[in-house]
């Protein structure tokens, strides 16, 4: 079974300064997504980014961007230029392809970090 | 809005009470998801459904569980007989189809409390 870690349960930072947030994941499966999606108090999930396992290249969306090492299994969540409004808990995402036998496509979830925005 | 709706927002509840949630998806979605999200952790997939197929109920923690859908519309978590331990956020996501980059939206859940 795949699982996700996140192992840093809170991170500050300074707004306008840059925030990693780290995410490791465990799988035998050699093709997959990774999400990072944000939680803020409203409880809304947001989707911030999101990951091909067999892309090499590492996705990014505007402030956003991932550091995504497949050997490893290490997927980081690297926030540039913080703001007050990226305060929330996020959380990394494993969802196996349809392919593979037994997959519904459903979401697996880290426990989540919970980021702070320091003005 | 056209975004996944949910209702109610929260719910209180007596232990042994029986719960209905509700969960509106977006128009057009065919796959449709429940989570749980219990304090402080990640969400755990519960059931999931995908047009007229039967649904996958493997996440589904008990018997007191249980889930329906009418046609790729409104789908309904039934909790029987609460227990304390069911209290958590139930969110409910749909998305386009089942593959990975169909991307699934969320609503924004229904808190439950069981007293």
């Amino acid at each position: 079974a795949q699982t996700v870690t996140q192992s840093q349960p809170e991170m500050s930072v300074q707004e306008a300064e840059t925030v990693t947030l780290s995410c490791t994941y465990d799988t035998s499966e050699s093709d997959y997504y990774l999400f990072w999606y944000k939680q803020p108090p409203s409880r809304q999930m947001i989707l911030v980014i999101r990951q091909e396992a067999y892309k090499q290249q590492n996705a990014t969306e505007n402030r956003f961007s991932v550091n995504f090492q497949k050997a490893a299994k290490s997927f980081s969540l690297k926030i540039s230029d913080s703001q007050l409004g990226d305060a929330a808990m996020y959380f990394c995402a494993y969802r196996r392809l349809m392919n593979y036998g037994g997959s519904q496509g459903n979401l697996i979830f880290g426990k989540g970090t919970k980021l702070s925005v320091k003005p | 809005g056209a975004g996944v709706s949910q209702s109610p927002s929260n719910k209180v509840t007596e232990k042994g009470k029986d719960v209905e949630l509700r969960c509106d998806p977006i128009s057009g979605h065919t796959a449709l998801y429940w989570y749980r999200q219990r304090l402080g952790q990640g969400l755990e997939f519960l059931i999931y459904f995908q047009g007229n197929s039967a649904p996958d109920k493997s996440g589904l923690p008990s018997d007191r569980f249980s889930a329906e859908r009418t046609g790729e519309s409104v789908s309904t978590l039934t909790i029987q007989r609460t227990q304390q331990e069911d209290s958590a956020v139930y969110l409910c996501a749909s998305s386009l189809g089942v593959l990975a980059v169909n991307e699934q939206f969320f609503g924004p859940g229904t808190r439950l409390t069981v007293l």
